[in-house]
């Protein structure tokens, strides 16, 4: 079985521009999380989704990140305008709700925004 | 604020020496604990804790999980230079939130 598939896998982009990270859950997972890690900080929680639906966006840094699930099958996480300090992998992970915790992760994407 | 403090920051071993990680956490309306292992790439699942005293157990690794004192320890005994990673600490809430701890960064030589 695939697991989580995450695209681009490196984006390299220019402050001010709109980036869009995509995400394939693991079929039939319920739940879907979006994650930034940085050396800073660490693996931080952004949102995430239940039933293709939001529920808790409160580790969402700012006005310029936005998310949203359309389907089942499918996440993207915009940062519109990008900056420098955005600079980070963004992970992407699913888990199925008889055992949310058990989260499954993608292999991430690599962001640099110079 | 939930918070997860994992310790020591970094760790070097030999070959076949045991090791001990420590992860210690603060939570409102704890659910489970975790652990995770991130070698290059994505972070992937070792283990569930939601009981204590119970130990979990796959092959060289085990852990377990104090509620009373809030921490974990993860032990990898027989250490092998496929085990260098870092090990990260993780607890969930009822609201079904993960907050991870800083890792702990192993390094096994040969």
């Amino acid at each position: 079985d695939a697991g989580v598939i995450q695209s681009p896998r490196h984006e390299v982009t220019e402050m001010g521009q709109e980036v869009t990270l995509r995400c394939k859950p693991i079929s039939g997972h319920d739940y879907l999380f979006w994650y930034r890690q940085t050396m800073m900080r660490g693996l931080e929680l952004l949102i995430y989704f239940n039933n293709n639906v939001p529920i808790d966006d409160s580790g969402m840094p700012e006005d310029r990140f936005s998310a949203k699930m359309p389907n089942a099958s499918f996440s993207t996480l915009k940062i519109q305008p990008s900056e420098p300090r955005d600079s980070a992998v963004y992970f992407c992970a699913s888990s199925f709700g008889g055992r949310v915790d058990e989260q499954f992760f993608g292999p991430g994407t690599r962001l640099t925004v110079l | 604020e939930d918070k997860v403090v994992q310790s020591p920051l970094s760790l070097v071993v030999h070959e076949g020496d045991t090791v001990t990680l420590n992860c210690s956490y603060e939570v409102t309306n704890f659910r489970s604990l975790l652990w995770y292992k991130q070698e290059k790439k994505a972070p992937t699942f070792l283990f569930m804790l939601t009981s204590s005293g119970i130990e979990k157990k796959s092959g060289r690794l085990s852990s377990i999980l104090d509620k009373k004192e809030l921490f974990s320890i993860l032990n990898i005994t027989a250490t092998q230079t496929g085990d260098s990673a870092v090990y990260l600490c993780a607890v969930a809430d009822a609201g079904n939130m993960l907050t991870f701890g800083g890792g702990t960064r192993l390094m096994v030589k040969p």
